[in-house]
């Protein structure tokens, strides 16, 4: 199973939106609405910021979004701020039944 | 407080065995799937496996099918993961983490992870 594919980098200004694109199959983004987004900062475990393509987990901020279009996921920071510099990742379920994640996308906050 | 804690890690030679354990508290430990998702060196994340809530089914990642065996013993609250015939490429960090959504008796959600524990470093090396 490859890697889901992601920018590596992505930035912008405080205030900003971004989005990040993961791209995959109809074997895995394609097929299932079972995506989701981590945000890992250096040194930190991963924390789940969007599941089911675009459902929130309790405490993450709404600036954070998801959607899915096809076989490509995205997500999307708005009123970008410091402290949301961080690595980023999606994974998704698979038709083989096992979980795939991106590669993996550097956001920086100018 | 829902907690994870790793532990079982260190440097191993290359085609010896280590076994992970992943101590669980404050969640009802069987009514969840659980994973393992490790991390090389300076690169991505990577699936590894996941078991559902009553140990009934079992999924890994090619990479590792055949050589790590993922359980759990619900007594204890405790996840483990066996690793066997280890390879250099096995070394990273390997984190353990709780399903986000509820599975109960009957269902096996293990799709996404909302809580993961700080991960214990296993390095392979002669």
């Amino acid at each position: 199973q490859s890697a889901l594919t992601q920018p590596a980098s992505v930035s912008g200004s405080p205030g900003q939106s971004i989005t990040i694109s993961c791209t995959g199959t109809s074997s895995d983004v394609g097929g299932y609405n079972y995506v989701s987004w981590y945000q890992q900062h250096p040194g930190k475990a991963p924390k789940l910021m969007i599941y089911d393509v675009s459902n929130r987990p309790s405490g993450v901020s709404n600036r954070f979004s998801g959607s899915k279009s096809g076989n490509t996921a995205s997500l999307t920071i708005s009123g970008l701020q410091a402290e949301d510099e961080a690595d980023y990742y999606c994974s998704s379920y698979t038709s083989s039944s096992t979980l795939v994640f991106g590669t993996g996308t550097k956001v920086t906050v100018l | 407080e829902v907690q994870l804690l790793e532990s079982g890690g260190g440097l191993v030679q290359p085609g010896g065995s280590l076994r992970l354990s992943c101590a669980a508290s404050g969640f009802t430990f069987s009514s969840y799937a659980m994973s393992w998702v490790r991390q090389a060196p300076g690169k991505g994340l990577e699936w590894v496996a996941a078991i559902c809530g009553r140990g009934s089914g079992t999924y890994y990642a090619d990479s590792v099918k055949g050589r790590f065996t993922i359980s759990r013993d619900n007594s204890k609250n405790t996840l483990y993961l066996q690793m066997n015939s280890l390879r250099a490429e096995d070394t990273a960090v390997y984190y353990c983490a709780k399903a986000a959504e509820y599975s109960g008796s009957y269902y096996c959600f293990y799709y996404s992870m909302d809580v993961w524990g700080k991960g214990t470093t296993v390095t392979v090396s002669s």
